[in-house]
């Protein structure tokens, strides 16, 4: 069955440091979503993102992140400066062209130093 | 705005118990209601789903009945097993061009032997 994968796993990195979370969306979905979820918190919606441009966006999307399709396979999400709050699981979802459902990849553990 | 507010956990079951996680939302419109399943190390996988009021989602032996006049989403199932033992989420979606999910917290089930 087609899956979400999501790498890394798990990033360790220094406050300041850029980092990017790279995704793989299941091959014929259209629409790529960002959430994170901060440990004991809610998953919360980030950003989401068709036809190569960001369709919504919530507050904690500033302009410290950022989202790319590069190649028509990877949905990666950027993290310019990270600060210490940007800790967190993100998720990657997706979904195809007739359906509501969001496939939801295993998610990458940001911590931050 | 929307939110979703579901019993905090952690909840501990002896196997073929009865379980019910409670799920409260708030939303405009008409919201989708949705339940959520994230087992050890592994993404969000949909559990099942309800569109409508009155609607009664189902899957694996879990049901979930759509309540608009108590704005709920209970998550039951009849008898659970070792297997069930996972992170269960409540989330809903109100359309109208908007499918971002809203979560709640997340509670975590174990199921004993």
């Amino acid at each position: 069955e087609p899956e979400v994968t999501q790498t890394p796993s798990h990033q360790v990195t220094q406050m300041g440091q850029e980092v990017i979370l790279r995704c793989v969306p299941i091959s014929n979905h259209l629409y790529f979503y960002w959430y994170r979820q901060i440990l004991g918190q809610k998953v919360e919606f980030l950003v989401s993102f068709y036809n190569n441009e960001i369709s919504e966006k919530s507050e904690i999307f500033d302009d410290q992140f950022s989202v790319e399709r590069p190649d028509g396979s990877n949905f990666t999400l950027k993290i310019r400066s990270t600060k210490l709050e940007d800790s967190a699981m993100y998720f990657c979802a997706s979904v195809g062209a007739f359906s509501y459902e969001q496939y939801f990849g295993p998610g990458t553990r940001l911590t931050v130093t | 705005g929307n939110s979703v507010t579901q019993m905090e956990g952690p909840v501990t079951l002896s196997e073929e118990a009865f379980l019910t996680i409670n799920c409260t939302y708030t939303a405009t419109g008409y919201p989708s209601l949705f339940w959520y399943v994230q087992y050890p190390g592994e993404g969000l996988q949909l559990l099942l789903k309800a569109t409508k009021a009155d609607d009664k989602g189902s899957n694996k032996g879990f049901e979930a009945t759509y309540r608009k006049e108590t704005t709920s989403f209970h998550l039951e199932k009849g008898s659970v097993q070792v297997s069930d033992s996972a992170v269960y989420f409540c989330a809903l979606y109100s359309g109208a061009g908007s499918y971002q999910l809203t979560f709640g917290k997340g509670t975590k089930l174990s199921v004993i032997p």
